[in-house]
């Protein structure tokens, strides 16, 4: 497999279930991040991971937890959810945070919240 | 804090026809600026990188050129085709921190 994979592709929990977003990438890339994209509004980018470490915590609410084991695989684990967090997850990844290269996204996990 | 505006908002026009879309950014201080496609539902397709020290890139039908000082990139897609139908978003990679911002993006519409 090649470029970024995003599993779930669709996802819909109720305010009080615990899920996770995955994400891998197969590029060789050291910079992970992850984006919300709402209806109606511009990306937004929620964390970033750059050889492991988180880097930046766009003042994400606690109940979005991301988790980075190694650099091809970022996790987004949600808990108590509400419905306004519905939307697209967008996972990327370049070569390194402060790098001049491409960004590249998977296909998103949309996320629906009851 | 750096702000991108996408114009149009929207676009419509007959297959066939040559467009520009623009995209202008507040802070210069860029590493560099990427023009994506969304389709509907779906993630975003990287089009065009172009370096801060690049004036334009092209692939294909596809022309981006930047104008890092007046904060300006347009992108240009020749002899429009219906499979053009997408969202089409500009991110400058800012130098602080090595960001992305996102404008709101144009959406097209190429008309059979």
């Amino acid at each position: 497999e090649t470029g970024v994979t995003q599993t779930p592709r669709h996802l819909v929990m109720g305010m009080t279930n615990k899920k996770s977003l995955k994400c891998e990438q197969h590029l060789g890339h050291n910079a992970m991040y992850w984006y919300k994209q709402s209806a109606k509004k511009p990306l937004e980018l929620m964390f970033v991971y750059n050889f492991k470490e988180q880097t930046e915590n766009n003042s994400v609410p606690s109940r979005f937890s991301p988790e980075c084991p190694n650099s091809s695989h970022l996790f987004l684990h949600l808990h108590t959810l509400q419905p306004e967090d519905s939307a697209l997850y967008l996972c990327a990844s370049s070569q390194d945070r402060a790098d001049t290269g491409e960004l590249f996204f998977g296909e998103g996990s949309r996320l629906t919240v009851l | 804090k750096q702000e991108v505006t996408q114009i149009p908002a929207a676009l419509s026009v007959p297959e066939g026809e040559n467009l520009v879309l623009n995209c202008s950014f507040t802070d210069s201080a860029i590493y560099n600026l990427q023009w994506f496609r969304q389709d509907p539902g779906k993630g975003l397709t990287s089009l065009l990188l172009i370096q801060s020290s690049q004036r334009e890139q092209t692939s294909g039908r596809l022309n981006a050129s930047l104008d890092k000082s007046s904060g300006r990139s347009t992108l240009y897609i020749a002899a429009s085709q219906p499979g053009d139908s997408a969202t089409y978003l500009c991110a400058p990679r800012g130098t602080n921190a090595g960001k992305s911002t996102f404008g709101d993006g144009t959406t097209l519409t190429v008309k059979p």
